[in-house]
């Protein structure tokens, strides 16, 4: 499985775009790229999830490069509702493994 | 999405009691459920993973005597933690999905457990 580096925490103010970078070297072919949120005390909600190039939806966009050798989590305009941990996981859908995440902290 | 239950919410119990949590998924029929434990600014960490009408696969380091799992029916799977005790506080999770690589998993809210 392969092991994911993010950045543990990352500030922004309300009406940035937010770009949160993972690194995941040892990808494997099969691997999806999945990126979840997660508020204090609640489960981790889906963002977004990719396999190469470019992933829009209506909350966020996933880059992909070639080498799929890392990930760019791009959240547009952020909100203080978006203050959360993010994380990005890389692998089988029937078994995630987590990494600590990055807090974002979106301030006023 | 799909909607994932979990019952109760929060619970309290005394040291040495069991505590059994619901998982359920509401609108849909999941093959495979999880159970997750998330302590205080940690990570989630996988428990076990279980398909309905089989027993669990528990992770490395998990007493499967201690935490039963039950997933009888395709949308309920029960969590048990028998002899609880202090260090089994903890933010229990589950989650639903199906069998399919490239399928997300969808998250229940959530069950706090506090043994005193």
């Amino acid at each position: 499985l392969a092991k994911t580096t993010q950045p543990i925490s990352m500030d922004s103010y309300e009406g940035q775009e937010v770009n949160i970078t993972c690194s995941h070297n040892n990808i494997a072919t099969n691997d999806y790229i999945t990126w979840y949120q997660q508020f204090p005390s609640q489960g981790p909600r889906f963002i977004i999830q990719g396999y190469k190039t470019k992933v829009t939806n209506e909350v966020a966009s996933l880059f992909i490069p070639a080498d799929r050798k890392s990930s760019t989590l791009s959240l547009p305009r952020v909100s203080l509702s978006d203050t959360a941990v993010y994380y990005c996981l890389v692998g089988d859908n029937r078994k995630l493994i987590w990494g600590l995440g990055t807090s974002l902290a979106v301030n006023p | 999405g799909a909607v994932v239950s979990q019952h109760p919410s929060w619970v309290i119990c005394k040291s040495g009691t069991s505590v059994k949590i619901e998982c359920r998924s509401l609108d849909f029929q999941a093959t495979t459920m999880f159970w997750y434990r998330q302590f205080p600014k940690q990570s989630l960490m996988l428990m076990a993973t279980s398909n309905e009408g089989s027993k669990a696969t528990y992770e490395q380091g998990v007493e499967k005597d201690k935490f039963l799992i039950n997933h009888a029916s395709l949308t309920l799977s029960t969590l048990t933690v028998t002899s609880a005790h202090p260090e089994d506080s903890s933010f229990y999770i589950c989650s639903a999905g199906w069998t399919s690589a490239n399928n997300e998993q969808f998250f229940g809210p959530g069950t706090r457990l506090t043994v005193l």
